[in-house]
This record gives structure tokens, sequence and C-alpha cells, in this order.
């Protein structure tokens, strides 16, 4: 238990449908990130919020959109997706937006896009 | 462009000792982390070098020299549950995570 959750676990999803990704954090950190971790290849940052306000966005195509309505919370939204974008979508928080602090990663919602 | 090499996989023996290689070019160099990643699971902390030189944490150690532009994590008394990926990140200049793709390690029997 790494104090970082996500839901779902596993989603299974056309490429039509509007879903969801959610991760929270319990341990009072400021900075949250999404991640894409596909096989045999190095985690692709997406985006990054500190203090609830985007920092960066990683040239991610605009069918994902990311929401932080709290220091706690972190959304991806996820619309008109491609078989490509399958994947392990993973959250995780650190105490400050500083690459030298260690980040807390949450167990990771596996996606597949029909 | 940034580099961070690393074996893709690796088989090793219960019992016995493992290391796993990291090769980094990077613009600027800040850190180096090593994650641990069981199937389905978060990736976990290890440890995290900034200094050159071996930093020893039980059964798992950590080696950073930054004149090489290399690290590796040895890993003794191997268990069953070592079984795991396990990725090298290079924090950069800009105080960036310039991730691995990560060292898939399989223990056998």
């Amino acid at each position: 238990e790494t104090g970082v959750t996500q839901t779902p676990r596993h989603l299974v999803m056309g490429m039509t449908n509007k879903k969801s990704l959610k991760c929270e954090q319990h341990l009072g950190h400021n900075a949250m990130y999404w991640y894409k971790q596909s096989a045999k290849k190095p985690l692709e940052l997406m985006f990054v919020y500190s203090l609830e306000e985007r920092v960066e966005n990683n040239s991610v195509p605009s069918r994902f959109s990311p929401e932080c309505p709290n220091s706690s919370h972190l959304f991806l939204h996820l619309h008109t997706l491609q078989p490509e974008d399958s994947a392990l979508y993973l959250c995780a928080s650190s105490q400050a937006l500083d690459g030298t602090d260690t980040q807390y990663f949450g167990p990771g919602t596996r996606l597949t896009v029909l | 462009g940034q580099n961070i090499d690393q074996p893709t996989e690796m088989t090793a023996t219960e019992g016995a000792i493992v290391q796993i290689n990291c090769t980094y070019q990077t613009s600027g160099f800040n850190g180096l982390f090593w994650y641990q990643q069981h199937a389905g699971e978060a990736p976990t902390f290890l440890s995290y070098n900034v200094l050159d030189g071996l930093e020893e944490k039980g059964r798992f150690s950590s080696f950073l020299s930054r004149s090489k532009g290399y690290s590796y994590l040895l890993l003794k008394e191997l268990q069953m549950k070592d079984s795991a990926s396990y990725l090298c990140a290079v924090v950069d200049s800009n105080y960036q995570l310039i991730w691995g793709a990560g060292t898939k390690l399989i223990i056998k029997p």
C-alpha cells in the first residue's frame, strides 16, 4: 500500500465511449502525475499538477483530459480513444514538484480500447 | 537526446546475486532512482543516489558513477519475491525524471 489509490483497476472501452480514471492520494502531497506505461517502453509522463494547477502537458492528444479538483484527487477523462491508447495508466504523487522528490505510485488502471 | 539503457530481461537463481545495470546520457544530472514494480502493482521506491559510490540497504545496494554515466542495482540472497521489473530513472538538469524501459528479473528455484 503506497498511499495512492486508483479506480478502476481494469477498464475495457470502445472507441466511442467516455470514461474517467480516478486517483486519490492520502499522503498530503502537493504534486500529482499521470503516466502511461506500455510494454517494454519507458514511462511516459502525460500530465503534472502542482497545487491543483496543471504545470505540464507533454503533447498529449486532446482525447485525454485531466482534472485536479483538489490536491488529493486527480482524474483522467477519456473520450474517443484509439486502440493504441491501450496501456497501464499510472498515477503518482510527490511532496513537491521537484524531480528529486520520491514519487509514490498507485497500482494503475489497465485500459483496453477495442 | 536523452537516453537511459538497461537490459530488457535477466534471469537469476534463488539465493544467488544479480546486478542490474543502467547507463544514461542526459542533459545534466541531479540524481538517479531505482524503483521495483511487481506485475500488476505500483512501482515502489528502492533507492536514490546523487553522489558517487555504493549505498546499501539490506539485501539491495545501489551504485553510482557520475563520470561514467552508470549505475547498478545489486540484489543479494535472491528470493522468489524479487521477481519483478526494476526501473531506472535519472533527474536531468531541469529536474525532470527520465525513465528507462525497465529490466524484468526472473528468479528461478
